[in-house]
Parts: structure tokens; sequence; C-alpha cells
């Protein structure tokens, strides 16, 4: 059985940083694309990041580059993002999940999900 | 704004069935990218439940099924439970922003 747990969520204040993890068990890790994708209180879903399956192909929203950074240790089947210079509004759940290809190609989509972890940013 | 357009909120009764839309543009759908859909019920996680315009992933019911036409992709539940309320998001990749993109999503009613 697949199964996603994220972890290291909290509050944190405006500029402030975390980092997230996601333990990933029932499944070849390394194999797979992994994504983050985040949902505000109340919103919608937005994809924040994508890694490929080595971890040597990353891809990240505009709203988000330069100030998250994504990364995977396969030896430890964990998802990763670093979390840096945090606004209001990146306050979300934020959700890992699972591709069914090594390389996150524009028809990707999202198998398996985590049940998320909150990040509040205020002050 | 999301780049894929939803209807806010479909509503039906028990037994019937409902289609939700999501529009998209020649820099994502209609650039031949796939359309995937998503539901989320209270206080879940969401859900893959069409992928590739309308494959089922094993264990989604044959009463959800996915269609494409043109710029848009659609989503159609038959014989409509009241398990199914919550909410529905579609999913592709614009090439515009070089990334993937969700629809604002679609709050099915159960009536």
């Amino acid at each position: 059985e697949v199964q996603l747990l994220e972890s290291g969520g909290g509050l944190v204040q405006p500029g402030g940083s975390l980092r997230l993890s996601c333990a990933a068990s029932g499944f070849t890790f390394s194999s797979y694309a992994m994504t983050w994708v985040r949902q505000a209180p109340g919103k919608g879903l937005e994809w924040v990041s994508a890694i490929s399956g080595s971890g040597g192909r990353t891809y990240y929203a505009d709203s988000v580059k330069g100030r998250f950074t994504i990364s995977r240790d396969n030896s430890k089947n964990t998802l990763y993002l670093q979390v840096n210079s945090l606004r209001a509004e990146d306050t979300a759940v934020y959700y890992c999940a699972t591709s069914r290809d090594i390389l996150p190609g524009p028809n990707l989509y999202f198998y398996y999900w985590g049940q998320g972890t909150l990040v509040t940013v205020s002050s | 704004q999301s780049v894929l357009t939803q209807p806010p909120s479909v509503s039906g009764a028990p037994g019937q069935r409902v289609t939700i839309s999501c529009t998209g543009s020649n820099s994502n759908i209609g650039a031949d990218y796939a359309g995937h859909w998503y539901q989320q019920l209270p206080g879940k996680a969401p859900r893959l439940l069409i992928y590739a315009d309308n494959n089922r992933p094993s264990g989604v019911p044959d009463r959800f099924s996915g269609s494409k036409s043109g710029t848009s992709v659609s989503l159609a539940i038959t014989g409509l439970q009241a398990e199914d309320e919550g909410d529905y998001y579609c999913q592709s990749y614009d090439r515009s922003l070089s990334g993937w993109v969700f629809g604002g999503g679609t709050k099915l009613t159960v009536l």
C-alpha cells in the first residue's frame, strides 16, 4: 500500500523558514517523480514544485521560485521542500504527491497524495 | 484567476447525471496536453479521479468518466450519490507558464 506522510509544518513568522518532509513507502520511490501541491485555507489547489526520480531535474511555480527548494533522498525514501522567505500568502496545507513517471513531463498527473501538513505564516 | 476555468458550483439529485466543464486555451488543453481530474471530499486530501482525459485509476467507479474537446475537458458523474458531494478540480500543463496548473475547482452539491 502506497503511503505518503508529510511533516514539518507549523507556525512561522513572515520571513522565516521551514523544511517540509514527505516520507514515502509502498513503492519504489526513486522510480517516480514527486510533487508538492498546496491549498490555502478555503481556496483551490496550486502546484508548487516537482522533481524527477533521480533528483536531477527540478521545477517551480513562479510564485515560489527563488524561495523554495525541492529535493529528495532516495536512500531514505523521503521528499523535502525547504521554504524560505515565507509570506502570509504562503499559508496553506502542503501536500506531497507521486506520479507514475520518472520524469515530470507535460502530461504529469498526481496519482497518490499524502494527508498534508499545515504551514501558517503569521506574526 | 486560474488559466483553467471551471464553474464554481454544480448540483444534482441522487441518481442524476451531472457534468463539470474545464475550459482552457491553446496554451494548455488546446495544445494537446492531457487533462486530469481530482475529487476532494470535505476535510480530505485530493484523490485522482481521471487521468489523461478519459482514464480511470483502479478503484474509481465507472460512474465517473472524462472527455476532451478542443480547449476543454469535462467530467461526467452518473448515478449521483450523496458521498460524491465535494470539490472537483481539473489539472493540465500550461506551456506559457512552463508549469502544471489546476482549475479553480467546482463544488458539487447533491440535493
